[in-house]
């Protein structure tokens, strides 16, 4: 399983663009790379999910470029409600999936 | 469509008792899992369903069980609780476990605590 590597707290102000780079250099050829957003005492909420180059939703682009080793959440002019945990996660199928600790994102007003 | 429902919130149990955790989810999907969530750290699956009469155990199954008689239901049963095994259990759905689209639907979770 592939293993990733992301910064374990990251602080931006409101309006600000925000990116998170995630490391998963052992990624597999048919691996998916998948963001997930939670809450305090709240389950896991998917964000965007990607294979390569960009995907684009109504919250948030992943970039991935083509080596497919790191990928970068984008969160455009976040607010205070955006403070939560961020994690990326690698794999083919859901029961691949495996969750680290995670990137504590703190917004400030 | 009331998504994927945990039964209970809360709950503290005593050292060696039981309990059955409740999760179902009303979306017709095909894969469930339950994971744990310690203080401080990410989710660690326990065990996981492709579909009804099928198991498979995750990264951390030793002291659960599992069973998938119906597409809606997944309970997981703590057969002889240990402090260790306090924590937050979240239960997920996905449409499917083989596909590669693999957004999961989250539970709002259960909080347990073993003295």
């Amino acid at each position: 399983l592939a293993k990733t590597t992301q910064p374990i707290s990251m602080d931006s102000y409101e309006g600000q663009e925000v990116n998170i780079t995630c490391s998963h250099n052992n990624i597999a050829t048919n691996d998916y790379i998948t963001w997930y957003q939670q809450f305090p005492s709240q389950g896991p909420r998917f964000i965007i999910q990607g294979y390569k180059t960009k995907v684009t939703n109504e919250v948030a682009s992943l970039f991935i470029p083509a080596d497919r080793k790191s990928s970068t959440l984008s969160l455009p002019r976040v607010s205070l409600s955006d403070t939560a945990v961020y994690y990326c996660l690698v794999g083919g199928s859901a029961r691949q999936l495996t969750f680290g600790s995670g990137t504590q994102l703190t917004v400030l007003p | 469509n009331a998504g994927v429902t945990q039964t209970p919130k809360f709950q503290v149990l005593k050292t060696g008792q039981s309990m059955t955790l409740q999760c179902a989810q009303d979306m017709n999907h095909e894969y469930m899992s339950w994971y744990r969530q310690d203080p401080g750290m990410g989710l660690r699956l326990i065990h996981y369903s492709v579909g009804a009469g099928i198991t498979d155990q995750g990264e951390v199954p030793n002291g659960y069980n599992v069973s998938r008689s119906t597409t809606e239901d997944f309970p997981l049963r703590l057969l002889s609780a240990a402090p260790s095994q306090t924590s937050v259990y979240f239960c997920a759905s996905s449409l499917t476990g083989t596909g590669h689209y693999n957004e999961q639907f989250f539970g709002p979770g259960t909080r347990l605590t073993v003295l």
